[in-house]
């Protein structure tokens, strides 16, 4: 059962618009949340994050809102440039056991940004 | 600072081949991790060290076994290969307990 849900797949936006990607999650333990960018053949990397102790973190253009009543989670990208074209994962974290912490991955949404 | 690095970059075996891969990691992080990215499928955690002289099973341990030779390396043992196993495997760490994982390139391997 999927416990991180990026339910699109793709998200197209122009340059210069906001540019929003959503996310799901179903597990009430996740007390940390990230998103992470992928190029092609590059490694994923962090881009922003949230403690479910906030509703709201920003960093520049990328603003991360969480809504812990509705485990659903927002990444908002503005404005949007051609460089943010990448796919996009959503990923959680929470206390499994001992003093251990994993990361559970959305499927990811691929970011198209055109000019 | 090279960070997290995955050696082969590429690698192509035969059904029932067995493989290992590689990942180093400079950063002195505790706890080191490899992922599975397949289509549609997103990422999905195959085995984590959450120290060294530790191992841990993922979401999807089935047909790999990992060796934690040091605090550094955490190899991918792949015994007999599969082509349900045709995937880019990824290597990350992190300090014990952090949230933020770093990644490596990635390693794409094909089983024919």
């Amino acid at each position: 059962d999927q416990q991180v849900k990026q339910n699109s797949p793709s998200l197209s936006v122009q340059e210069g618009r906001i540019s929003i990607l959503n996310c799901d999650y179903t597990n009430s333990m996740f007390d940390y949340f990230l998103w992470y960018k992928k190029y092609p053949a590059e490694g994923p990397t962090f881009l922003i994050s949230i403690s479910s102790i906030k509703d709201k973190n920003e960093d520049g253009r990328f603003t991360v809102f969480l809504n812990k009543s509705a485990k659903h989670l927002s990444l908002h990208i503005v404005p949007s440039q051609p460089g943010d074209s990448a796919v996009y994962f959503c990923a959680a974290k929470g206390r499994e056991g001992g003093s251990n912490y994993k990361l559970t991955f959305g499927k990811g949404t691929l970011l198209t940004v055109n000019p | 600072n090279a960070g997290v690095t995955q050696t082969p970059k590429f690698q192509v075996l035969k059904t029932g081949q067995s493989m290992t891969l590689q990942c180093a990691q400079d950063m002195n992080h505790n706890s080191m991790y490899w992922y599975r990215q397949d289509p549609g499928m997103g990422l999905r955690l195959i085995y984590y060290s959450a120290s060294e002289g530790t191992t841990d099973k993922g979401e999807v341990p089935n047909g790999y076994n990992v060796s934690r030779l040091n605090k550094r390396e955490f190899s991918l043992r792949l015994e007999s290969a599969a082509p349900s196993q045709t995937s880019v495997y990824f290597c990350a760490s992190s300090d014990s307990g952090a949230n933020v994982l770093t990644f490596g390139a990635g390693s794409r391997l094909t089983v024919l």
